[in-house]
């Protein structure tokens, strides 16, 4: 069973800046199957990206995935006021599913 | 616009039941593959069962195995869950979800979420 690890918890940043989110995979995950979302408060998620590095239909082009292996990254290349929420990345190469904890990225 | 809306949720008491809907519109739901996932509070999302476009195939996570029920009806574009047997361990946020894949292909990831619903499981 694959157990999906993100860092950091919380995020303190600024509209504008660059935000780094890492994922990490107690195993390999199969292919490229990581995916991304995003949660605001009383909100449905939402997906950002699928296959690594695919951004879903409708999402912005500063939402960037990366990564293989076991080491998946999320990058928003510069902050937007709705891009403050949670995210979480997903790993669907095996069963059963697993999803990581989430991490919170907050206005600073 | 694509919208699921689950309803349904309630307190319960170890051992009740309960039935869960999510009420799908504004795409094809009769091609599409759904799910319900969950996540107890402070804990992580936890996907619970898949229902294919046709419901010929249901699967379901261990933890829920003999005592959920998935169904829909591509008439009523709606999707349901029959929880048994509740325990505590139950509690959570429902969400129904729209896997990625169409017809015969599913992708195990999710495309379209509603908003929720919360169960609790409690004497």
């Amino acid at each position: 069973e694959i157990v999906m690890t993100q860092s950091p918890g919380t995020l303190s940043l600024s509209p504008g800046e660059r935000a780094t989110l890492s994922c990490r995979a107690s195993q390999s995950v199969s292919s490229t199957y990581l995916a991304w979302y995003q949660q605001k408060p009383g909100q449905a998620l939402r997906l950002l990206i699928s296959g690594v590095s695919s951004r879903a239909t409708g999402i912005p082009d500063r939402f960037s995935g990366s990564g293989s292996g076991t080491d998946f990254t999320l990058t928003i290349s510069r902050l937007e006021p709705e891009d403050f929420a949670v995210y979480y990345c997903q790993q669907y190469g095996s069963s059963p599913l697993a999803f990581g904890g989430g991490t919170k990225v907050e206005i600073k | 616009e694509e919208q699921l809306e689950e309803s349904g949720g309630g307190f319960v008491q170890p051992g009740g039941s309960l039935r869960l809907s999510c009420a799908a519109s504004g795409f094809t739901f009769s091609n599409s593959n759904m799910n319900w996932l969950r996540q107890a509070p402070g804990k992580r999302l936890e996907w619970v069962s898949c229902i294919t476009y046709s419901t010929s195939t249901t699967y379901y996570a261990d933890s829920v195995k003999g005592r959920f029920t998935v169904s829909r009806d591509n008439a009523k574009n709606s999707l349901y869950l029959q929880m048994d047997s509740l325990t505590a361990d139950d509690t959570a946020v429902y969400y129904c979800a729209r896997d990625h894949g169409r017809g015969d292909y599913t992708y195990w990831y999710f495309d379209l979420w509603g908003r929720g619903t919360l169960v609790t499981v409690s004497s």
